[in-house]
């Protein structure tokens, strides 16, 4: 069963505005990922935020975990039309190997 | 720098038919490979992992298999494709920092059994 759970499905702006993401998920981790996925594409890694972690920033892009509430969100600033992708959380669990298990993922469109 | 090449791209394939789809990564040595695959709309199944030549773990029960016949090669194989097996393949594997493993992706291959 997945893991983790991308809120909302789906999330519609304009160009400028700001884009969040929100992942919940069900059991302790060592580290979620965020990852892009352009349509049809394979996934590329976007930020990795450790367990004991609670923002981290990468450019335009704002992670916060919150591992209380087995939480975490992407914040994606000044969105670009270029910023049109699946967004997937994945959370690497406390195992000896790290398999990750990826949510459904939130499309985001971002109209010019 | 580490490439992952994953071949073929797109694969028509009628139900009963073998499938073969193979996924090499240069640039690095004895990393941890993977196959997950994608359905429509949703998110990503994993189906086999691979810590070493030989060594395959499955996920889930299904019809289709993998191997690793060198380091660097990976292969998802089926002997009789159902049509339930289409999707979206993904192969990658792991790179391992002192923050935790990122996976990096291939481009994917689409299947479709008709």
């Amino acid at each position: 069963s997945q893991q983790g759970e991308e809120d909302p499905q789906a999330l519609s702006i304009q160009e400028g505005e700001n884009a969040t993401m929100n992942c919940s998920y069900k059991t302790s981790i060592n580290n979620l990922q965020w990852y892009r996925q352009n349509s049809g594409r394979g996934l590329v890694h976007l930020i990795l935020i450790r367990s004991n972690e609670r923002e981290k920033h990468s450019g335009r892009l704002r992670v916060t975990l919150d591992t209380s509430k087995k939480s975490s969100s992407l914040l994606i600033t000044a969105s670009r039309a270029a910023d049109t992708a699946s967004y997937f959380c994945a959370t690497a669990l406390n195992t000896g190997f790290q398999k990750l298990v990826f949510g459904t993922g939130t499309r985001l469109l971002v109209s010019p | 720098s580490q490439t992952i090449h994953q071949w073929p791209a797109t694969l028509v394939q009628p139900v009963g038919s073998p499938l073969s789809l193979e996924c090499t990564v240069e640039g690095t040595s004895n990393p941890n490979l993977y196959w997950y695959r994608q359905a429509a709309g949703r998110g990503l199944q994993l189906l086999f992992y691979s810590v070493g030549i030989g060594q395959i773990s499955s996920e889930v029960p299904q019809n289709l298999s993998a191997s690793r016949p060198q380091d660097r090669q990976f292969i998802l194989s089926s002997k009789k494709l159902l049509l339930s097996d289409s999707g979206f393949y993904l192969c990658a594997w792991d790179g391992t920092s002192s923050s935790g493993n990122t996976i990096y992706f291939g481009e994917g291959s689409w299947l479709t059994v008709v």
